[in-house]
């Protein structure tokens, strides 16, 4: 049980275009998502935190503008990167979390590579 | 800065051996969890650990938590070929707006068969 589905894997393609990922929960409503970033042999960083039907939680430093989270039901949450430029290519891992979410352990998706040329 | 810190940040065993990692986070937690990535994947939820809590076992893992000093450990026992992967401790952040977690830098883990 607790699995979520993040999709693309992988995406590749030119700067100036916009990419939405896909983070889905097959079998459990999530109350809440987060969005997360990491480079090669680092830690994730928490982009924003969104929970279902509310605008999202944005962490310090990251752009609202440039990285669009809906969370439109309790299994879907998406996150578009507008116009995205070489320095957006990344690693991009979704995760969610149901019930309180305290002392709830994070259901992870299998990430997204993305490549911007 | 990161919430929480592992060292080693690298570590090479040989199969059969223990592996332990060690984790430490500076503000008040209600839990800490480990984590597992395998390269190129997402992450895998192992055990979690409540702040009352001292110690748990999951199979062949054991976390330990001292509230005191703030800091965790994670033993593998027996290791495997298999469970070379990096892993990440998490503590929930009580801080600021909402409910998130800090991962720390993490360790990568070679078991050598």
């Amino acid at each position: 049980g607790a699995v979520v589905s993040q999709h693309p894997s992988w995406v590749i393609c030119k700067s100036g275009t916009s990419v939405k990922i896909e983070c889905r929960s097959l079998d459990f409503q999530a109350t809440t998502m987060f969005w997360y970033r990491q480079f090669p042999k680092q830690s994730l960083m928490l982009m924003a935190t969104s929970n279902e039907g509310s605008k999202a939680t944005y962490e310090q430093g990251v752009e609202k503008d440039k990285f669009l989270i809906n969370h439109a039901s309790l299994t879907l949450s998406t996150l578009t990167v507008t116009s995205a430029h070489p320095e957006d290519s990344s690693f991009y891992i979704c995760s969610a979390v149901t019930g309180g979410a305290i002392n709830q352990p994070q259901h992870f998706g299998d990430g997204t590579r993305l490549s911007i040329l | 800065s990161q919430q929480g810190e592992e060292d080693p940040q690298a570590l090479s065993i040989q199969e059969g051996e223990n592996a332990t990692m060690n984790c430490s986070y500076k503000t008040s937690i209600n839990n800490l969890q480990w984590y597992r990535q395998n390269s190129g994947r997402g992450l895998v939820h192992l055990i979690l650990i409540r702040s009352n809590e001292r110690e748990k076992h999951s199979g062949r893992l054991r976390v330990t938590l001292d509230t005191s000093k703030k800091s965790s450990s994670l033993l593998i026992t027996a290791s495997r070929a298999a469970d070379t992967a990096s892993y990440f401790c998490a503590t929930d952040n009580l801080e600021g707006q909402g409910f998130s977690f800090i991962f720390g830098k993490g360790t990568r883990l070679l078991v050598k068969p």
